[in-house]
């Protein structure tokens, strides 16, 4: 089993709608949560770190489920610009950041 | 600041030949990560350091990867000999301690062996 787990894409929506992704993690030592965003040959960017009492940064909300080992996205009235690949990653007590294979969502106009 | 700088940002090269990556972290943070990304195994932990020394190398594939920071400003990562295999985009990545954790890529170096 993989140590981080995302929905596969990949996600095909129209231009307002609301997406949702998931993401499971095996290591429940695990301390610290991100979702980052990789643009098409770009590097990936931090979109926000995940706390235990959820957290919204404008359209953007992320959950956080430790009993699970579950975090997740939720993006509203989606934009064209959203369209990237979404990476969850999850990091321990040290600097192992251990990053998820990604899902890729496309804004369709 | 400029941000993380990698060089070369493409690199083309036979099989058996050495490769050297380089990156600068940003100035004043104090980890710096290797990472590569394939299609096939998303992005990879290679090895990271915390003030120039080397903390993590597991994730390092073989003995043909070898990665140095000789200095607060500046590391490299070499394949001797380079392998098809070896064919990803490298990203450095740096980071300060107390943070919110964000780690800050590099542009990349893609690296293609023939």
């Amino acid at each position: 089993r993989k140590e981080v787990e995302q929905d596969p894409g990949p996600f095909n929506v129209p231009e307002g709608a609301t997406v949702a992704f998931n993401c499971t993690y095996s290591n429940s030592a695990s301390q610290s949560f991100f979702w980052y965003r990789q643009d098409c040959r770009k590097e990936p960017k931090l979109l926000m770190s995940v706390y235990s009492s959820g957290n919204e940064d404008g359209r953007f909300t992320a959950q956080l489920n430790r009993a699970s080992q579950y975090i997740s996205l939720l993006i509203r009235d989606s934009k064209l610009s959203d369209s990237a690949t979404y990476l969850c990653v999850v990091a321990d007590y040290g600097q192992n950041f251990v990053f998820g294979p990604g899902t890729r969502l496309s804004v369709l106009p | 600041d400029a941000g993380v700088i990698q060089s070369p940002r493409h690199e083309v090269t036979e099989m058996g030949q050495e490769v050297t990556l380089r990156c600068k972290p940003i100035s004043g943070h104090d980890y710096l990560f290797w990472y590569r990304q394939t299609m096939m195994r998303g992005l990879e932990l290679l090895i990271y350091f915390n003030n120039n020394v080397p903390i993590d190398d597991s994730g390092m594939p073989e003995d043909r990867f070898s990665a140095k920071m000789p200095n607060a400003s500046f590391s490299t990562l070499k394949i001797q000999p380079s392998e098809p295999r070896d064919s990803a985009v490298y990203f450095c990545a740096s980071h300060l301690a107390g943070s919110r954790h964000e780690q800050y890529f590099g542009p990349g170096t893609r690296l293609t062996v023939t």
